[in-house]
């Protein structure tokens, strides 16, 4: 079985430009949750999808938003970037909600100049 | 809000010693998580524990949920170098579902 793929690995954008980044999960699993992670932070939630619908959200702006595709693809957006969101941004899968555990994808490394 | 305190932030140890790692919840989790992640790696899931006073074993980790379901710990005896890395832990809670996480324990080698 494939695991979590993310495109693209690498990315490098300016100040103030929007980015896409996107997610596809573990044929089957249909939650899809995205973290920022930045060195000495931990895993920062910013929102999980089931079914296309945004069951939970983290504490970041709204300047990052998401969505999940019928084929449970996701994909997030973040506009007007700022330096400090240059960070690893991580999708991770599961079969459902509740007691089934996280596939990770390999990341995304943001990098805002 | 809802929290997984997690301790010690960074463990340095000398190869063939032991490391612990614990996690605190404010609230009772329906489940906790582990989950290792290597030095420019991927989170990884370990083991799930979902009974109060759950003991689990794989090989020399060992993974304990507390009685109140609100404590967890993982243990590792005699570390290799292959067990360097971040160790997370991540419960969730009935409510909503949602993983809350602690912010990872550092494993270190020292040389």
């Amino acid at each position: 079985k494939a695991g979590v793929t993310q495109t693209p690995r690498y990315l490098i954008k300016t100040r103030g430009q929007q980015v896409t980044l996107s997610c596809s999960p573990i044929s089957g699993h249909r939650s899809v949750s995205w973290y920022q992670q930045t060195p000495g932070q931990g895993l920062q939630f910013l929102f999980e999808y089931f079914s296309e619908t945004q069951r939970n959200k983290g504490n970041f702006p709204g300047r990052f938003s998401g969505r999940q595709f019928s084929n449970s693809r996701s994909e997030m957006n973040v506009s007007t970037l700022e330096l400090g969101d240059s960070a690893l941004y991580l999708c991770a899968s599961s079969r459902d909600r509740g007691i089934y555990e996280q596939y990770f994808g390999p990341g995304t490394r943001l990098t805002v100049t | 809000g809802q929290q997984v305190m997690q301790i010690p932030q960074y463990q340095h140890v000398q190869e063939g010693e032991d490391f612990t790692t614990y996690c605190n919840s404010s609230t009772t989790l329906s489940n906790i998580q582990w989950y290792k992640q290597r030095p420019g790696g991927h989170p990884v899931f370990l083991i799930q524990l979902v009974k109060s006073g759950e003991v689990k074993k794989q090989k020399r980790l060992t993974f304990q949920f507390g009685e109140a379901k609100k404590n967890s710990s993982l243990h590792i005896t005699a570390t290799q170098t292959t067990d360097v890395g971040t160790y997370f832990c991540a419960g969730e809670v009935d409510s909503n579902y949602q993983l809350i996480w602690g912010a990872g324990t550092k494993l270190i080698i020292k040389p």
